[in-house]
């Protein structure tokens, strides 16, 4: 079955270091999400991208997040001055368009910010 | 605010019963529902979803449940395996006007431990 990909697995930075998380959607697919997951909480949504363009963002997803589709098949999530809190497992997911289709998550990159 | 939330945190289970995980939602807006299975190091796994205009929805082992009236969801597990330990999360969300799903709202998780 075909996965969504994610680098690295493990990411550690100093406060106020910029991060990038990477993540390779399902070839075929054309909605892009990431949600975070910080250690024994729930997962929750930061945004969805479609079209080159964000669908939708949490209240999380502030002025230090962005994401970018940079070519066909990568799809990235920058922090660009991580705070202690920032501290989480990132997921990236993907479905296809339409109706009834489920996520399709990746395995994570846990973010460590010292 | 609006929340998905569970009863049970932890569910400890004899391999070869059958388990039953349930979840409350509060969004009356919600008409998508979603288990997923997350285990040690791994990313949520889709494991069965259900519409808000059904009651009941069966795959291979697993059933889920939905009671609109009080906004409840339910995921039973037959003849659980060892395979079957991990976290079980229900999520909620709603279809877009395009058709599109909505951003899913995650509750806390189900750690569901299968004694052999």
């Amino acid at each position: 079955e075909p996965e969504v990909t994610q680098t690295p697995s493990h990411q550690v930075t100093q406060m106020g270091q910029e991060v990038i998380l990477r993540c390779v959607p399902i070839s075929n697919h054309l909605y892009f999400y990431w949600y975070r997951q910080i250690l024994g909480q729930k997962v929750e949504f930061l945004v969805s991208f479609y079209n080159n363009e964000i669908s939708e963002k949490s209240e999380i997803f502030d002025d230090q997040f962005s994401v970018e589709r940079p070519d066909g098949s990568n799809f990235t999530l920058k922090i660009r001055s991580t705070k202690l809190e920032d501290s989480a497992m990132y997921f990236c997911a993907s479905n296809r368009q339409g109706s009834n289709e489920k996520l399709f998550f990746g395995s994570g990159t846990q973010l460590s910010v010292l | 605010g609006e929340s998905v939330g569970l009863h049970l945190p932890t569910l400890s289970v004899q391999e070869g019963d059958n388990s039953i995980i349930n979840c409350a939602y509060s969004n009356s807006a919600s008409d998508y529902f979603i288990w997923y299975k997350q285990e040690s190091g791994k990313g949520p796994q889709f494991i069965i979803d259900i519409r808000s205009n059904m009651d009941k929805r069966q795959g291979q082992r697993v059933t889920v449940l939905l009671n609109k009236t009080v906004k409840h969801l339910s995921l039973q597990i037959a003849a659980t395996q060892p395979g079957d330990s991990a976290v079980y999360f229900c999520a909620e969300t709603y279809f877009n006007y395009g058709g599109s799903q909505g951003n899913l709202i995650f509750g806390k998780g189900t750690k569901l431990s299968v004694k052999p």
